[in-house]
């Protein structure tokens, strides 16, 4: 099973701030025959399902604004938030389709200051 | 318009079944990956199984490997959940997840949920 590994576990921005969140997973996610990274990030705002934000790892979902970014390849990730408004507070996963056997991160929980 | 709603969710006791269902409007059923993934309430998000459109690939997370099966009716576009011999801790909102086309290599990635259903086994 790989491991995917979130950090921080909680991060706490100012409005219009930069937020960051890592993403480490325990064997390379990426395939060279079609140059992809299997991982997604997701976002789960309070008493809500999961809405899908970023596939292969950088490109973003239609709808999902244009501060949100995802970068990093192999086995080392990044969701950035470019300037963080009231609406991300939220828990964010990553996660990896590279095997049959999908698995997320623990999230990581976002809050205002 | 996607829509995923699943149903069946209710306390059980320790040791017993229950099936969980997830109707699906809105897109190609058939022809579509379909995912479980559950939560404890206030916990982080565990992927549990998935299986093609015409059942040729079906995975389990091994906390459910041999207890769980998925399966679906692809005339009723309805997804299942078959849950036997529960424990405690398989208390959790359980969540059914559209993937991309069956034989690409989007079928992975979890583009629609449903709202969950809850199931909590208790004594």
């Amino acid at each position: 099973e790989i491991v995917m590994t979130q950090s921080p576990d909680s991060l706490t921005v100012s409005l219009g701030e930069r937020a960051t969140i890592n993403c480490k997973s325990s064997q390379i996610i990426y395939h060279g025959f079609n140059n992809r990274n299997y991982l997604t990030w997701y976002q789960q705002r309070p008493g809500r399902p999961p809405k899908l934000l970023i596939s292969w790892a950088s490109t973003r979902e239609s709808g999902v604004p244009d501060r949100f970014s995802g970068s990093g390849s192999g086995t080392d990730f990044t969701l950035t938030i470019s300037s963080v408004q009231s609406e991300d507070v939220a828990v964010y996963y990553c996660h990896q389709y590279y095997t049959s056997l999908q698995t997320f991160g623990q999230g990581t929980k976002l809050e205002i200051k | 318009e996607v829509q995923l709603v699943e149903s069946g969710g209710a306390l059980v006791q320790p040791g017993g079944s229950l099936r969980l269902s997830c109707a699906a409007s809105g897109f190609s059923f058939s022809t579509s990956y379909m995912h479980w993934v559950r939560q404890v309430p206030g916990k982080g998000l565990v992927w549990i199984s998935r299986l093609d459109g015409d059942d040729s690939n079906i995975n389990y997370a091994d906390a459910v490997k041999g207890r769980f099966t998925i399966s679906r009716d692809n005339a009723k576009n309805t997804l299942y959940l078959q849950m036997e011999s529960l424990r405690v801790e398989d208390t959790a909102v359980y969540y059914c997840a559209k993937g991309g086309p069956t034989g690409s290599q989007l079928g992975g990635i979890l583009d629609h949920w449903g709202q969950g259903t809850l199931v909590t086994v208790s004594s």
